[in-house]
């Protein structure tokens, strides 16, 4: 069965505390992992396309990674707006898109 | 470059009512996808059209429907409301010629049944 898994669920660092976020994924052939950022209210927010292992794509603070089992969203030196909740989704053979729950980031001043 | 456009932002409806909630893709995508976002499931496919064909279709009651039109534009409709369709129901636009492509999305409307 297709599944996406994102831990932690939320996590609370400080202004500055580089931390990792991850998206692990069991899915019959991957098109693609896609990852979001969603703020309260609103839709969620395109931020990487990662197509095979060992891509990584990086944008200001952040950088994700991609393995055969596994992808993480680096967080370097984080302020508090990159508060918000970060998703992960994946496409499979049958191009369907199953998205993680996601996980809560603070970053606290 | 406009992005997704969904309306209304907010609605509220009573049991058995019918809804009809429509979105705007981004210029030029011809793919359009609705989500249903609730704080326990997260996430959920509803369908996916592309040139006014429904290419994809998720695990909902046929209550759920939609359509798209030669401008691509969306709709979707949700007949004989119940307590459990409240939620944010978002709608997604891509080029939609291949996989592997990025969806982008709308900021949703917030669907309360009372």
């Amino acid at each position: 069965e297709d599944q996406v898994t994102q831990s932690p669920e939320a996590l609370r660092l400080q202004e500055g505390e580089s931390s990792s976020l991850n998206c692990s994924y069991t899915v019959s052939g991957l098109r693609g992992l896609f990852w979001y950022r969603q703020d309260p209210g609103k839709g969620p927010e395109f931020l990487f396309t990662l197509y095979s292992a060992g891509e990584e794509k990086e944008k200001e603070r952040l950088k994700a990674t991609l393995t055969k089992k596994e992808s993480f969203l680096h967080i370097t030196a984080p302020k508090p707006e990159d508060s918000a909740t970060y998703l992960c989704a994946v496409q499979t053979g049958a191009n369907n898109l199953f998205f993680g729950t996601g996980t809560r980031l603070t970053v606290i001043p | 470059k406009a992005g997704v456009t969904q309306t209304p932002r907010y609605l509220i409806k009573t049991r058995g009512q019918q809804v009809t909630l429509s979105c705007s893709p981004i210029s030029g995508h011809r793919s359009v996808s609705w989500y249903q976002q609730t704080p326990g499931q997260g996430l959920q496919f509803l369908f996916e059209y592309f040139s006014e064909t429904q290419r994809n279709k998720g695990n909902f009651p046929g209550r759920f429907s939609g359509r798209q039109f030669s401008n691509s534009r969306s709709e979707m409709n949700v007949s004989t409301l119940e307590l459990g369709d409240s939620a944010l129901y978002l709608c997604a636009s891509s080029l939609g010629e291949a996989g592997g492509q990025p969806q982008h999305f709308g900021d949703g409307t917030r669907l309360s049944i009372l």
